[in-house]
């Protein structure tokens, strides 16, 4: 179990510039989760991969936001033209299948947009 | 909505002292997580509570289920400086095709010696 890797760590941007974080799941996990957290604030929901397959999405990610997870192993979330707004920690969970198995997160990518 | 509520929000405490935080949600669940957050670090699982009456212990933690209520709750016995740090809740939510964790508001602990 080599846990869930997050890259980059920091990412410092330009506003309008687009960004794409990357995700490592572990390796036995078919379920995977990108989180958003704000400073002081705990973590939002993003959207929910299981295998390859995007179940679904929150509101909170505007059309500027895209996630994939192709063949169902890594996934990457990119944002587009980004915003003050999008400055945050972006985090990334995993699990298996099955009602015992807990979340792993990563270290996560923290995102400043300058 | 899913909403998850904790209280207090900071709590500043003596070493050796005991208190609880809470968990109140919204809607209708049967799994709760708690997990830990040191500053600009990421989440440590602390507890996974899977049933109605769920009480799971960790050294000066313990964690506590009552789906009927909606309530959750994680006692600190005789705090240690050692546990500092912001707690959250995460109520699992299941919608059809989809699941995912609703986290609470998180508890900043401030455990002074």
């Amino acid at each position: 179990d080599t846990g869930v890797s997050q890259d980059p760590r920091h990412k410092i941007t330009k506003r309008g510039q687009n960004v794409t974080f990357r995700c490592d799941p572990i390796s036995e996990h078919n379920r995977l989760y990108w989180y958003r957290q704000t400073l002081g604030q705990g973590p939002e929901f993003l959207t929910y991969f299981q295998n390859e397959a995007q179940l679904e999405k929150s509101r909170l990610l505007s059309d500027r936001f895209s996630a994939e997870r192709p063949k169902g192993s890594f996934s990457t979330l990119e944002i587009q033209r980004t915003e003050q707004g999008d400055s945050a920690m972006y985090l990334c969970a995993s699990r298996r299948g099955g009602r015992s198995y807990g979340y792993t997160f990563g270290s996560g990518t923290r995102l400043t947009v300058v | 909505e899913l909403k998850v509520e904790q209280n207090p929000l900071f709590l500043s405490m003596q070493e050796g002292k005991n208190y609880t935080i809470y968990c109140n949600y919204s809607t209708t669940s049967d799994r709760l997580y708690w997990y830990r957050q040191d500053p600009g670090k990421s989440l440590e699982s602390l507890f996974v509570l899977l049933s109605n009456g769920a009480v799971k212990q960790e050294g000066r933690l313990m964690a506590s289920l009552d789906t009927k209520a909606r309530l959750s709750t994680l006692h600190i016995t005789a705090a240690v400086h050692d546990l500092s740090a912001t707690y959250f809740c995460a109520v699992f939510f299941y919608g059809g095709a989809t699941n995912k964790l609703i986290f609470g508001t998180g508890t900043l602990l401030a455990v002074q010696p």
